[in-house]
């Protein structure tokens, strides 16, 4: 069955450094998003990602993240400087359209900044 | 902005019991309402997918209902096992590029 996939699936970086976290989404997907979940609390919402281009953003998604598809496999997020905030597991997910497909996600990336 | 709620925040049930989980969400324009489970550490496996114009949904042992115009679903689980043991996220899609999740269950089923 397909699957989104994450590399790696945890990653510990120093304070400031920058990091980029991997997803291979399902193949015939168009659309990819990003969301984190701080320890003990709710699933949140990041980026969406549509055409090569950024279609939604939230209030947490500020001028340290980055996403990209670098080719026709990958979708990347990016996080500049890293804080100790940033620390999470943030997740990919990808569906076939939007609106009222659904949305299947990867296992995850525990980013833990020190 | 929309706000997901699910209740009970954790869940101690023997083996065998059939059990219902909550989620309430405060505005109705939703396009469809995504039950999934997230065993520890580990990502979000999709149970269930309720589109706003449906009823409810089943799969195997799992029922969703949706009662879009008091914005509250439940999620009915049947002859619980140990294997369920598992937490429980309930997600709107109130625009068409996110999902808004609620807290989560935490459900223990004891052999």
């Amino acid at each position: 069955e397909p699957e989104v996939t994450q590399t790696p699936s945890h990653q510990v970086t120093q304070m400031g450094q920058e990091v980029i976290l991997r997803c291979v989404p399902i193949s015939n997907h168009l659309y990819f998003y990003w969301y984190r979940q701080i320890l003990g609390q709710k699933v949140e919402f990041l980026v969406s990602f549509y055409n090569n281009e950024i279609s939604e953003k939230s209030e947490i998604f500020d001028d340290q993240f980055s996403v990209e598809r670098p080719d026709g496999s990958n979708f990347t997020l990016k996080i500049r400087s890293t804080k100790l905030e940033d620390s999470a597991m943030y997740f990919c997910a990808s569906s076939e359209g939007q609106g009222y497909t659904e949305a299947f996600f990867g296992q995850g990336t525990r980013l833990t900044v020190v | 902005k929309q706000e997901v709620t699910q209740i009970p925040a954790a869940l101690s049930v023997p083996e065998g019991e059939n059990l219902v989980l909550n989620c309430s969400f405060t505005d109705s324009a939703i396009y469809n309402l995504q039950w999934f489970r997230q065993d520890p550490g580990k990502g979000l496996t999709s149970l269930l997918l309720i589109q706003s114009s449906q009823r409810e949904q089943t799969s195997g042992r799992l029922n969703a209902s949706l009662d879009k115009s008091s914005g509250r679903s439940t999620l009915y689980i049947a002859a619980s096992q140990p294997g369920d043991s598992a937490t429980y996220l309930c997600a709107v899609r109130p625009t068409g590029n996110m999902l808004t999740f609620g807290g989560g269950t935490r459900l223990m089923v004891k052999p």
